[in-house]
């Protein structure tokens, strides 16, 4: 879905702990789907994506879930940094007047804490 | 990994005035390249689908007379926002698939170029 909101979520967790952030998508048809990262100030960085025959995928100390019959998404970071403060979105590709296009969701702040 | 470079990233002008803002995608060609906004706390918005060598195809309630797609070259894609006004003050983000990836290849994204209108 798209952002209508004026402020971000945050979720703040201590360094060390594991992090889950949550997303909702809206487009049952949707059959690709990317977390990305973003820094103040900066684009969005890929992180971890997931087609839609799966339901989980692992990189380095990330996984990504996938519920297509809730459409939701999770994204899971393992013994969270400092460095893993960022907004984090998570976004849908779905074919859409001859393109496949990616639609960003809300946005969650994730503040790390030493 | 592949880059897409935006120019500039920061831009002040007055009111009334048009401003250009480029993307290039420097390592690979990119038969579509997508335009978003981002105003401050909130996600990204889509503009537009800017296609090389034919005219953008824009999202509701964007309009393109303001926006001005121009996909001159598979390296390059500029958006020109046409007299510009206090509340077209944004980020603007554009992102390039290349084209040897099929349109469901992974987006690369520019760093944004930030505008803000005085």
């Amino acid at each position: 879905g798209e952002s209508v909101g004026l402020h971000l979520p945050t979720l703040s967790v201590q360094e060390g702990d594991n992090s889950i952030i949550n997303c909702a998508y809206s487009n049952s048809a949707s059959d690709y789907f990317i977390w990305y990262k973003q820094e103040s100030g900066k684009g969005p960085q890929f992180i971890i994506d997931i087609r839609s025959n799966m339901d989980k995928r692992q990189g380095q100390r990330v996984t990504v879930l996938l519920n297509k019959t809730v459409k939701h998404l999770s994204l899971q970071i393992a013994a969270t940094q400092p460095g893993d403060s960022a907004v984090y979105f998570c976004a849908e590709s779905a074919y859409s007047g001859g393109y496949n296009k990616l639609i960003f969701g809300a946005g969650t702040r994730l503040a790390v804490h030493p | 990994g592949a880059v897409v470079s935006q120019h500039p990233s920061r831009v002040i002008c007055k009111s009334g005035t048009s401003v250009k803002i480029e993307c290039r995608s420097l390592d690979f060609q990119a038969t579509t390249m997508f335009w978003y906004r981002q105003f401050p706390k909130q996600s990204l918005m889509l503009m537009a689908t800017s296609n090389e060598g034919s005219k953008a195809t824009y999202e509701q309630g964007v309009e393109k007379d303001k926006f001005l797609i121009n996909h001159a070259s598979l390296t390059l894609s500029t958006l020109t926002v046409t007299s510009a006004h206090p509340e077209d003050s944004s980020f603007y983000i554009c992102s390039a698939r290349d084209k040897l990836q099929g349109g469901t290849g992974e987006l690369f994204f520019g760093e944004g170029s930030r505008l803000t209108v005085l």
